[in-house]
This record gives C-alpha cells, sequence and structure tokens, in this order.
C-alpha cells in the first residue's frame, strides 16, 4: 500500500515569510503527484501534479510554485506567504492509472 | 464555476438510520466518480468509486447511486454508525486519471448515538 507524509501538521507565519512544505512517498515507484489546498468554505483545489521529476503542472496561478527533485518527493513553496495562502494543504499521489488519490495528513498552514 | 455541487453542507442522522449525501455535477464529460471521507486534521480517505458504465456500486454499508441523465449521484450510508460522523467529499473526473479529480465542497454528517 502507499503512504503519503507530510510535515509539519500545522505552522504559523508571518506575512511575507517563505514556505517549503515537504511530501514523501512510500510504497510505490514513480507515483503522480498532487498538491491540493483546502480553504475556509471551499472543497478541494488542485494546485500542482507532477507526473515525474521535475515534471510539474499548475493549476491556478498563484503565489505558490511546487518542485519534484526525487521521484517520491513532492515540495510546496512560497517566497512570500500572504494572508490569503491561509489553509489546509494536502499532497497526494497514486501509482496506477485506476487507482484511488491517496492523501497525506495534511498541514494546516495560518498566516498571520 | 463549480462543477461538481454538494448542496448540503451539513446532515444529521440517528444512528441506525440511512444517510443519504447527494452530489450534483455540470459536466456531461465526467464518467468517474469517487467518494471521500475526510475526519479532522486528517486527509480524506477513498470510499468508494462508481464508473459511469454503472448506476449502483455497493460495498458493505455504502452504495452509491448514479443517474447520468440527471447528473447526480448519491452515497446512503445503511446503517449509520457514530463513526461515520465526517466531511463526505465526492469527486468526478474525465476518465480514471486521478490529475483530473473535481471535488464539492463536502457535507459533514454527524451520526447521533
Amino acid at each position: 500500500s502507499q503512504t503519503i507524509h507530510q510535515w509539519p501538521a500545522t505552522l504559523v507565519q508571518p506575512v511575507g515569510s517563505p514556505l517549503s512544505l515537504e511530501c514523501t512517498v512510500e510504497g510505490t515507484s514513480n507515483p503522480n503527484l498532487y498538491w491540493y489546498r483546502q480553504a475556509a468554505g471551499r472543497g478541494l483545489q488542485l494546485l500542482f501534479y507532477s507526473v515525474g521529476i521535475g515534471q510539474i503542472s499548475s493549476e491556478v496561478p498563484q503565489n505558490l510554485s511546487a518542485s519534484r527533485p526525487q521521484d517520491r518527493q513532492f515540495i510546496l513553496s512560497s517566497k512570500k506567504l500572504l494572508l490569503s495562502d491561509s489553509g489546509f494543504y494536502l499532497c497526494a499521489g497514486d501509482g496506477f492509472y485506476n487507482s484511488p488519490l491517496h492523501f497525506g495528513n495534511g498541514t494546516r498552514l495560518t498566516v498571520t | 464555476d463549480q462543477q461538481v455541487k454538494q448542496n448540503s453542507p451539513s446532515l444529521s442522522v440517528q444512528e441506525g438510520r440511512i444517510s443519504i449525501l447527494n452530489c450534483d455535477y455540470t459536466n456531461s464529460m465526467f464518467d468517474y466518480f469517487l467518494w471521500y471521507k475526510k475526519y479532522p486534521a486528517e486527509g480524506p480517505t477513498f470510499l468508494i468509486s462508481i464508473s459511469s458504465i454503472k448506476d449502483k456500486n455497493e460495498d458493505g454499508r455504502f452504495t452509491v447511486f448514479l443517474n447520468k441523465s440527471a447528473k447526480h449521484l448519491s452515497l446512503h450510508i445503511v446503517p449509520s454508525q457514530p463513526g461515520d460522523s465526517a466531511v463526505y467529499f465526492c469527486a468526478a473526473s474525465e476518465g480514471a486519471g486521478s490529475y483530473q479529480l473535481t471535488f464539492g465542497k463536502g457535507t459533514k454528517l454527524s451520526v447521533i448515538p
């Protein structure tokens, strides 16, 4: 089975500070990886997905970026956080074409 | 434009009764549908899925019904248990490729003992 590790679980950052959230995957090779965000009162919004090392597709233009330096590592970053970046960030992955998406436990980010 | 809609933000049901969670979609190209369950401070977990070639899929206490003409699907939980209390997300895709998933806003189910 596949395990998605995310850290930290909670994070409070001031406006204008940088951000780096890391996600690692166990139990599969060459997974498709995704970053989702759940903002207050909203559904899960796909931010980025990656089909392989160095391959990033952005779904929503924003203040964030993503990188995939290794097959099982996916990083979400920002150079300067905005208040609107607050939310619950979820990393997810799938290893097979027909497999459902597996999620990590998420990071609750509060920008103050 | 919200392509997957869960119009009920919350639902309360007595333990042992049926819970029915509803989901509507607007994109006629969607042909694969999933339900995820989410507890507080945890990531969503996959519950059940259905392909558009079917109108019903059952897994234990959970059954998903799909009405393609109405662009509507529903999740039935029978009997409901207190441990079912969670937020349920409906999701849809054009094909079974996960990165195409579009999620609804979720429905918070509370099962009252």
